[in-house]
């Protein structure tokens, strides 16, 4: 659902170290599932994404893993960067006419040299 | 290839004073477009959304309105800014087809003063 008004939690992860960003999705329809990573002062960017019919997906460094018996969802971010430091944010994309990309809270993720 | 402008990138303006924030998009035709609100160091806010020409759909009850006076133009306005408006606001697009991704601006830093 809506982030307002929620502080954002905040992961740290070692350089080098494997980093796991978690998020739990409200709508159990929804069959489209996305992450962005926002750089501080930047718009969100798109990195990865999955459909229902999928339990995992893999990236460059990043893989996308999707249970949908508790609705969760989790981006593994392998051999963390400083790069990587930025706030994760997961999206569902809601069926039905209108398509309206829902937004989770978001992680602040902060890589420690 | 698509493309999305929003401007301007920072703006500050005196309580009272009006707001008009504009955003277009090119290289597609008849996009959804999305409204986002972000405050410091918190996820993002759906403030509207349109799925065509004068077509709006506001989330949130508040000081802000939005027009979409043409197909890819998406106008953020308020007659009467408050220091709560204050934030990053960030538009967005996407298609109307399943499964998509949505696009972001760069953003506009607001500073009600």
């Amino acid at each position: 659902g809506e982030s307002v008004g929620l502080h954002l939690p905040t992961l740290s992860v070692q350089e080098g170290d494997n980093s796991i960003i978690n998020c739990a999705y409200s709508n159990s329809a929804s069959d489209y599932f996305i992450w962005y990573k926002q750089e501080s002062g930047k718009g969100p960017q798109f990195i990865i994404d999955i459909r229902s019919n999928m339990d995992k997906r893999q990236g460059q460094r990043v893989t996308v893993l999707l249970d949908k018996t508790v609705k969760h969802l989790s981006l593994q971010i392998a051999a963390t960067q400083p790069g990587d430091s930025a706030v994760y944010f997961c999206a569902e994309n809601i069926l039905g006419g209108y398509q309206k990309v829902t937004f989770g809270t978001g992680t602040k993720l902060q890589v420690i040299p | 290839s698509q493309t999305i402008h929003q401007w301007p990138a920072t703006l500050v303006q005196p309580v009272g004073s009006p707001l008009s924030l504009e955003c277009t998009v090119e290289g597609t035709s008849n996009p959804n477009l999305y409204w986002y609100r972000q405050a410091a160091g918190r996820g993002l806010q759906l403030l509207f959304y349109s799925v065509g020409i004068g077509q709006i759909s506001s989330e949130v009850p508040q000081n802000l309105s939005a027009s979409r006076p043409q197909d890819r133009q998406f106008i953020l306005s308020s007659k009467k800014l408050l220091l709560s408006d204050s934030g990053f606001y960030l538009c967005a697009w996407s298609t109307l087809t399943m499964n998509t991704e949505a696009f972001f601006g760069q953003g506009t830093r607001l500073t009600v003063v």
